[in-house]
């Protein structure tokens, strides 16, 4: 299984929206409607922030938001500010197994 | 509240075999609602699925990893355990151990994460 493809970087000034892209295949993220998002800071654990595509925790900003067209999944985060600096990772289902793109940075300038 | 926490040496010798168990807290491992799954990171780069295992001994592996790595659970005690064989400096990595929900067969999102520990591998 290959990994899902993200960008490397985006960057944002604060209010801002901006969008991070990540493409699978058939197999994956468009085969099936279990796509998530992960957040994570420096030196910490991982927080979900967007399952099933668009489907967001309890406790989390209402300013995250998920979608999927085709094989390409993509999270929006509106409203930028300082605390949404961190990298961003999403996930897929995929024939009895996981998949993860390989991470996007996230500056807010 | 859910926790989950990692534990096991954080320095093994190269050919040897990694072992980490992760023990859950504030909630039962024998759900039917969830799988329980080992996620890695190398230092400075993205996260990697390893495996997941179901509390009555079904797993799924990675494809990549699937020759040197066994799952196991004890329901018990509440912990479910990797053991990675074999190991090389590219096995070293933060080991994290997280709650993986399924739903008709399927695995999905990991919604509750330990905090991860460091393993080296190195002579």
């Amino acid at each position: 299984q290959s990994a899902l493809t993200q960008p490397a970087s985006v960057s944002g000034s604060p209010g801002q929206s901006i969008t991070i892209s990540c493409t699978g295949t058939s197999s994956d993220v468009g085969g099936y409607n279990y796509v998530s998002w992960y957040q994570q800071h420096p030196g910490k654990a991982p927080k979900l922030m967007i399952y099933d595509v668009s489907k967001r925790p309890s406790g989390v900003s209402n300013r995250f938001s998920g979608s999927k067209s085709g094989n390409t999944a993509s999270l929006t985060i509106s409203g930028l500010q300082a605390e949404d600096e961190a990298d961003y990772y999403c996930s897929s289902y995929t024939s009895s197994s996981t998949v993860f793109g390989g991470g996007t940075k996230l500056t807010v300038l | 509240q859910l926790q989950l926490q990692e534990s096991g040496p954080g320095l093994v010798k190269p050919s040897e075999t990694l072992s980490l168990t992760c023990t859950v807290s504030g909630g039962s491992i024998s759900s039917s609602s969830y799988y329980w799954g080992w996620i890695r990171q190398p230092p400075g780069k993205g996260l990697e699925w390893i495996g997941s295992i179901y509390y009555s001994g079904s797993t799924y592996y990675n494809p990549s990893l699937k020759s040197r790595v066994t799952i196991s659970v004890d329901t018990s005690k509440n912990q479910f355990s990797l053991k990675l064989s074999s190991v090389t400096a590219a096995d070293t990595a933060v080991y994290y151990c997280a709650r993986q929900g399924t739903i008709f067969g399927v695995v999905t999102d990991f919604d509750y994460w330990g905090q991860g520990t460091l393993v080296t591998v190195s002579s």
